[in-house]
């Protein structure tokens, strides 16, 4: 299986928005309900961030939104701030019941 | 609180076996809405998923480690458990134990180990 493709690196000012794009195939990120986003601060472990596309976990912020159009999925933070800054992945269910993480985007907030 | 912690060797030889495994604390890996995983990420480079099991023993494996991982559940324990046969290099990483809620409804990483470094090295 090959690893949904995310941008390396995005950037913005605080207080503004971004989106990050997780590209995959009909077998993983457009078949199934099941995109989940993960934020990553170096040398902690990873936390969930929004699961089953758009959901939000409790006590998740919402500034962090989801969603998805046919193989692409999107994690939009609003009202950047600095703590925002960390390495974000998305993962997948795929269609042989395998699930498949992104390569990755380190957010820079400037 | 469920709290899962990681345990075991953090250097391994080339050509051995990795062997970790995680004790979960808090809850149990008897739960019918989890699977229970490993995922790792080697040295500069993104988060891999390894494979998940259920309590039951019912195991998914990556296609690209499936010839070499097993991945077992001791409910007696309250653990499960990692072994990579054969390792090289490319499998030194930091190795988290995760728990993996997994209905109709919804699948997702909810919670994660605070991971261990594997090395591989002679």
């Amino acid at each position: 299986q090959s690893a949904l493709t995310q941008p390396a690196s995005v950037s913005g000012s605080r207080g503004q928005s971004i989106t990050i794009s997780c590209t995959g195939t009909s077998s993983d990120v457009g078949g199934y309900d099941y995109v989940s986003w993960y934020q990553h601060h170096p040398g902690k472990a990873p936390k969930l961030i929004i699961c089953d596309v758009s959901n939000r976990p409790s006590g998740v912020s919402n500034r962090f939104s989801g969603s998805k159009s046919g193989n692409t999925a999107s994690l939009t933070i609003s009202g950047l701030q600095a703590e925002d800054e960390a390495d974000y992945y998305c993962s997948s269910y795929t269609s042989i019941a395998t699930r498949v993480f992104g390569g990755g985007t380190r957010l820079t907030v400037l | 609180q469920l709290q899962l912690q990681e345990s075991g060797p953090g250097l391994v030889k080339p050509s051995e076996t990795l062997s970790l495994t995680c004790t979960v604390s808090g809850g149990s890996v008897s739960s019918t809405t989890y699977y229970w995983g490993w995922i790792r990420q080697p040295p500069g480079k993104g988060l891999e998923w390894i494979g998940s099991i259920y309590y039951s023993g019912t195991t998914y494996y990556n296609p690209s480690l499936k010839s070499r991982v097993t991945i077992s559940v001791d409910t007696s324990k309250n653990q499960f458990s990692l072994k990579l046969r054969s390792v090289t290099a490319a499998d030194a990483a930091v190795y988290f134990c995760v728990r993996e809620l997994t209905t109709i409804l919804t699948k997702s990483f909810d919670i994660w180990g605070q991971g261990t470094t594997v090395t591989v090295s002679s």
